[in-house]
């Protein structure tokens, strides 16, 4: 799977959209993007994932870069809930793809 | 998505002594995973089980150490075997479902020991 690269931290206004990058250079053709959140004592969320089309869902927008070597996770409207960490992971889709390997994410705090 | 459950939601062992953690999946899945995540740091893929086979474990995870079980579709038992406090950290349970491959993620179990 391919390394992936992002900030340790990052803060945002409560109300503002928060971006959340993540640098991905290695990643190969059949690879998705997948991002998950972890806020604290609880288990890792499903947020989205794509491959290079961009995406959005109830949740958050995923805007991938033409050559596929970096995103942006998109919190239209962050809330003081959406405060944990944010893992961007990358992975063969479907069943037949390889576990997820998860790297130290990015702690985004939402402030009031 | 899938509701996952997990037993117990936190213990405090004994070093020496053995707990087992139960999965327990509101659908039928192929793929379940163990991770473990230690305090302050990321998650760590245990082992993958897969219902009618041995599990698979990552480097540095022996079956001696975390025995797996994978009974069924639905259900999946971890065991932390002879824990020193090394082992304290939280254990998930999670599972792969959807034609995107989304793996979705149990509640945890918070092991403390002493």
């Amino acid at each position: 799977d391919a390394k992936t690269t992002q900030p340790p931290s990052m803060d945002c206004a409560e109300g503002r959209a928060a971006n959340l990058p993540c640098n991905h250079s290695t990643i190969s053709g059949n690879e998705y993007v997948y991002w998950y959140r972890q806020i604290h004592s609880q288990g890792p969320q499903y947020i989205i994932h794509g491959l290079k089309n961009n995406e959005t869902n109830e949740m958050a927008s995923l805007i991938i870069t033409e050559d596929r070597k970096s995103s942006t996770l998109i919190l239209p409207h962050a809330t003081l809930r959406d405060t944990a960490v944010y893992y961007c992971i990358v992975r063969g889709a479907g069943t037949s793809g390889s576990r997820l390997t998860f790297g130290e994410g990015t702690q985004l705090t939402v402030n009031p | 998505s899938a509701v996952i459950s997990q037993k117990p939601s936190r213990d405090i062992c004994q070093r020496g002594t053995s707990l087992t953690i139960q999965c327990q999946v509101d659908s039928q899945v192929t793929m379940m995973f163990w991770y473990r995540q230690q305090p302050g740091q990321s998650l760590t893929l245990i082992a993958t089980a897969n219902q009618g086979s041995e599990a698979t474990y990552e480097s540095g995870f022996v079956i001696d150490k975390f025995p797996i079980s994978r009974p069924n579709l639905t259900f999946s038992t971890l065991t932390v075997s002879n824990m020193s406090p090394e082992d304290s950290s939280i254990y998930l349970c999670s599972v792969l479902l959807g034609q995107g491959g989304e793996q979705y993620f149990g509640p945890g179990t918070r092991l403390t020991v002493t």
